[in-house]
């Protein structure tokens, strides 16, 4: 089974500052995903990020990138001149990489970021 | 598109009672997944289907919880009776054919369910 470790539970930045959420996982795959997803107080899940196992190039959104490190299992956000819109929850999830289909996602416990004015 | 749908938005109930939620997904999606979040446990997986028939339905947490997907365009996610512990906002989500990478879940905005 995996696990998805998220070790924040609540940050706090000024607005237009960097910040960046850490995760971690555990898993023995080879072929996986992992996705950041934003919960903003709406609780409408939206999907920010997301990085193939495979490849070894960091994934990048405008603002909002990854540090991916295969071996160390560690999978961080970070948010670039942050805004106060960013304000809401962010999930790290794992997906299995299996032939055909989908599969479900394995979520952290979620870090609650607040960009201040 | 109008994006993954789920009925009721809200949900009020006492214990025992049946409980039937609907989930619509993006036309063209052949996966479906049910997720239920609370403060103790987060999110978890409860059920998927792919092409319409149920993959993996470990995270149904007791017999009292069954889903169903009797077509491409509609699932339910039932409890019978139900339970104060059931308490939750419960999501659907759903995904195209997992091809190139293809593999991002789109999500409803949730049912929240309150068990009195």
């Amino acid at each position: 089974a995996q696990t998805v470790t998220q070790s924040q539970p609540e940050m706090s930045v000024q607005e237009a500052e960097t910040v960046t959420l850490s995760c971690t996982y555990d898993t023995s795959e080879n072929n996986y995903y992992l996705f950041w997803y934003k919960q903003p107080p709406s609780r409408q899940m939206i999907l920010v990020i997301r990085q193939e196992a495979y490849k070894q190039q960091n994934a990048t959104e405008n603002r909002f990138s990854v540090n991916f490190q295969k071996a160390a299992k560690s999978f961080s956000l970070k948010i670039s001149d942050s805004q106060l819109g960013d304000t809401a929850m962010y999930f790290c999830a794992f997906m299995k990489g299996s032939g055909g289909g989908a599969d479900g996602l394995t979520f952290g416990k979620g870090t609650h970021l607040i960009i201040q004015p | 598109d109008a994006g993954v749908i789920q009925s009721p938005r809200h949900e009020v109930t006492e214990m025992g009672q049946e409980v039937t939620l609907r989930c619509k997904p993006i036309s063209g999606h052949n996966s479906l997944f049910w997720y239920r979040q609370t403060m103790m446990r987060g999110l978890e997986l409860l059920i998927y289907f792919n092409n319409n028939v149920p993959i993996d339905d470990s995270g149904m947490p007791e017999d009292r919880f069954s889903a169903k997907m009797p077509n491409a365009s509609f699932s339910t996610l039932k409890i019978q009776p139900s339970e104060p512990r059931d308490s939750a906002v419960y999501f659907c989500a759903s995904s195209p054919e997992r091809l190139a990478g293809d593999n991002e879940q789109f999500f409803g905005p949730g049912t929240r369910l309150t068990v009195l």
